[in-house]
């Protein structure tokens, strides 16, 4: 009964390819997030949604598409992939309504070749 | 402006010796405090968070950390290491006035070793 579960866990592709990767909570969450952490570990926020609604989109290229087709999922698809976008992606929910605790899944390590 | 300062990027410990990771943080707003641990090729967990209530939280696998708004400080500490607790561990603010924003502001992570 994993809480916040991305798939896939691994992405090797090619550089200009077209990608997505899924996010589901079953954790009731209102809110959902997606993060990018690079290679020195730092972490930055990209989009966030609350109840399938964009709430915080940072200074992400237009490649990024995030795509909520309801509040549990919350899906980001990259076009036109580059060398770097390779980062590690994680996706995030949190109950919302001022009680921030956001729970994060295992992470997608997303190598552009 | 919000920020958070994690004040050293490597500390190394003996095991069973006790664990210092310092965080500051800037905000014009009473904060809530987090702190998050991530172990090696694994996602981010929560250790504990600070939300205006007690000023000393206790938090998972033996971890506290201690708001103190005089100095801007939320350290994290624990009396005894063990082998388990290296990883990477983020401190985390969230500015109470940020309203429907749920922005969180991520310091860079401290990378914690642990010796035998």
């Amino acid at each position: 009964d994993t809480a916040v579960s991305q798939t896939p866990k691994y992405l090797v592709t090619q550089m200009g390819n077209d990608k997505s990767i899924k996010c589901e909570q079953n954790l009731g969450h209102d809110t959902m997030y997606w993060y990018k952490q690079d290679s020195k570990k730092f972490l930055k926020i990209m989009f966030s949604y609350n109840n399938k609604e964009l709430i915080i989109n940072e200074t992400v290229p237009n490649r990024f598409s995030p795509k909520s087709p309801d509040k549990a999922h919350l899906n980001l698809h990259i076009n036109s992939l580059e060398l770097g976008d390779s980062a590690v992606y994680f996706c995030a929910s949190s109950p919302g309504g001022g009680v921030d605790t956001q729970y994060f899944g295992p992470g997608t390590r997303l190598t552009v070749l | 402006a919000q920020s958070v300062t994690q004040l050293d990027s490597h500390v190394s410990v003996s095991e069973g010796t006790p664990v210092l990771l310092r965080c500051n943080y800037s905000s014009s707003y009473s904060p809530s405090l987090f702190w998050y641990v991530q172990h090696p090729n694994k996602g981010l967990q929560l250790l504990l968070k600070y939300t205006s209530a007690a000023t000393l939280v206790k938090g998972i696998n033996g971890f506290e950390a201690e708001f103190k708004k005089s100095e801007t400080s939320f350290h994290l500490t624990k009396p005894s290491a063990h082998m388990s607790d290296a990883a990477e561990y983020f401190c985390v603010v969230r500015p109470l006035n940020a309203g429907n924003n749920r922005k969180l502001i991520w310091g860079l992570g401290t990378s914690l070793a642990v010796n035998p």
